[in-house]
């Protein structure tokens, strides 16, 4: 089975930091992905790691450990639009399915 | 990136009524499609791999006879709620990705089923 956890909420400031992070237990771990979701609308792809280390793709990072079963993602230079659910998947060799955690919900305040 | 469509984007039905649900792969093709459910403020739960030309493959607890899933085609997935009631009403998402190591499963819009 599969076990995918990520905190329920975070607040941060325009213009701060905020570290999303993601603990995973799965059989046949073949990548960790990361999407942003905004209320209603469909997720969109932020990152995806397979090796051990930092992802930097603009003002988003995203690192992954495996032998730890970690990953966190890291949205810098926070805006108002980035206010959504964050979701943490990791994906498994077998039939390559995606499973996500419940969710992260950013709220950035002015 | 790749296009995936659904259709349609929102239904209202009365239980007991059967709702049917297109997933598009628009410009690639798509071996297997994904579905998922998602009840507000809540994840997305993954019901089941759509594979084309074969059997869906359903993740545990979902009921097969109650969702049906076809994949008849590399472009198209369908997925029929089959007597639907209220607690049937939540957002379905499918996904699908290209072939590849890196592929990343690319979301539609959504269809949001509303059951009265």
């Amino acid at each position: 089975g599969q076990n995918i956890d990520q905190p329920t909420e975070m607040t941060a400031t325009e213009g701060a930091i905020v570290q999303i992070n993601c603990t995973y237990q799965t059989s046949g771990f073949n990548g960790l992905f990361w999407y942003q979701q905004h209320a209603g609308e469909a997720p969109t792809f932020l990152s995806y790691n397979v090796l051990d280390g930092l992802e930097e793709k603009g003002r988003f990072s995203s690192f992954l450990s495996r032998s730890k079963g970690y990953s966190y993602l890291l949205l810098k230079e926070l805006q108002m639009k980035d206010s959504a659910s964050y979701l943490c998947g990791a994906r498994t060799t077998a039939g390559n399915k995606l499973t996500f955690g419940g969710g992260t919900r950013v709220l950035v305040k002015p | 990136g790749a296009v995936v469509s659904q259709h349609p984007s929102w239904v209202i039905c009365k239980s007991g009524t059967s709702v049917k649900i297109e997933c598009r792969s628009l410009d690639f093709q798509a071996t297997t499609m994904f579905w998922y459910r998602q009840f507000p403020k809540q994840s997305l739960m993954l019901m089941a791999t759509s594979n084309e030309g074969s059997k869906a493959t359903y993740e545990q607890g979902v009921e097969k006879d109650k969702f049906l899933i076809n994949h008849a085609s590399l472009t198209l997935s369908t997925l029929t709620v089959t007597s639907a009631h209220p607690e049937d009403s939540s957002f379905y998402i499918c996904s699908a990705g290209r072939q590849g190591p890196k592929t990343e499963q690319f979301f539609g819009p959504g269809t949001r089923l509303t059951v009265l």
